[in-house]
C-alpha cells in the first residue's frame, strides 16, 4: 500500500516568504506528527495530530510555523516569513493505534521522504 | 530530561564485516526502542522495534538490536556488513501513545571494499 508522501520534495524561498508543506499520511492513520531536522541531527519534533485535533504543539519554534489538519487525514504546515535558521529537511510521520492504545501503547511511526527547504 | 546519545558520529566498516551500533537512553522507565535509516534524500525507514518481551529483537535487512536495561542500551548489530548499508542510522525512544519520538543525533555508516 501507498506510504507517507509529503510534497513539494524540495522548496527554495526567499526570506520573508510564506511557504507550506503538504503531508499525505497512510490511510486510516489517526496519528500524524511533524518533524525539522536540521543538517547533521536526528529529527526534533514539532507538532502532534490525533485525526483533527492538535493535540501537542510544543515543537514548534515560533509563531511563525503554523500546521493544521482540518479533515483529519492531510496535514499542511505553514511557515510565515521564513528566516534562513529555517532552512531544514520535514519530515511527517503517521501511526496508527495499536491494540490498547488506552494502555499508553506506543504504535509505530512511519515517516514520508520529506520535504528539503531551503531559505536564501 | 529525557534523551538518546548515539556516542559514534561516524564509523567505517569493511564491507562483510560485522557492525555495532551504540544507542543509549536516559529515562526512568522502560521505553518504547527504534532504529531508523536515512538513505541520502530519503525518509526514515524502520529497521526494527522494541516494545516489551525477548530483549533480542530482529529486523530488516539482517538486523537485530538488544535491549539492556542495565545498560540503557539498545545497540544495533549486523553480522555481515553489504555496501548498501551506508546511511545514516538513528536511534529512537518513545514513552506513550501520541508522544513525540526522542531521536539521538544518528551516526553516519561507510562500508569500504
Amino acid at each position: 500500500g501507498a506510504g507517507v508522501s509529503q510534497s513539494p520534495r524540495y522548496k527554495v524561498a526567499k526570506r520573508g516568504q510564506d511557504v507550506a508543506l503538504r503531508c499525505d499520511p497512510i490511510s486510516g492513520h489517526v496519528s500524524l506528527f511533524w518533524y525539522q531536522q536540521a543538517l547533521g541531527q536526528g529529527p526534533e519534533f514539532l507538532t502532534y495530530f490525533q485525526n483533527e485535533a492538535q493535540l501537542d504543539k510544543s515543537g514548534l519554534p515560533s509563531d511563525r510555523f503554523f500546521a493544521e489538519r482540518p479533515e483529519g487525514s492531510v496535514s499542511t504546515l505553514k511557515i510565515q516569513r521564513t528566516q534562513q535558521e529555517d532552512s531544514a529537511v520535514y519530515l511527517c510521520a503517521s501511526s496508527s493505534p495499536g491494540p490498547s492504545q488506552t494502555s499508553g501503547y506506543q504504535e509505530t511511526q512511519y515517516f514520508g521522504p520529506g520535504t528539503r527547504l531551503l531559505v536564501l | 530530561a529525557q534523551s538518546v546519545t548515539q556516542p559514534d558520529i561516524h564509523i567505517t566498516v569493511s564491507e562483510g564485516a560485522s557492525l555495532e551500533l551504540r544507542c543509549n537512553y536516559s529515562y526512568g522507565a522502560t521505553p518504547y526502542l527504534f532504529w531508523y535509516v536515512q538513505s541520502p534524500g530519503q525518509g526514515l525507514q524502520l529497521l526494527l522495534k522494541y516494545f516489551s518481551g525477548d530483549t533480542l529483537v530482529q529486523g530488516i535487512k539482517g538486523f537485530e538490536a538488544e535491549f539492556k536495561r542495565s545498560q540503557s542500551s539498545f545497540n544495533l548489530r549486523k553480522p555481515s556488513v553489504h555496501w548498501s548499508d551506508a546511511a545514516e542510522y538513528f536511534c529512537a525512544v518513545g514513552y506513550q501513545a501520541g508522544t513525540a519520538l526522542i531521536f539521538g543525533k544518528g551516526t553516519t555508516l561507510s562500508v569500504s571494499s
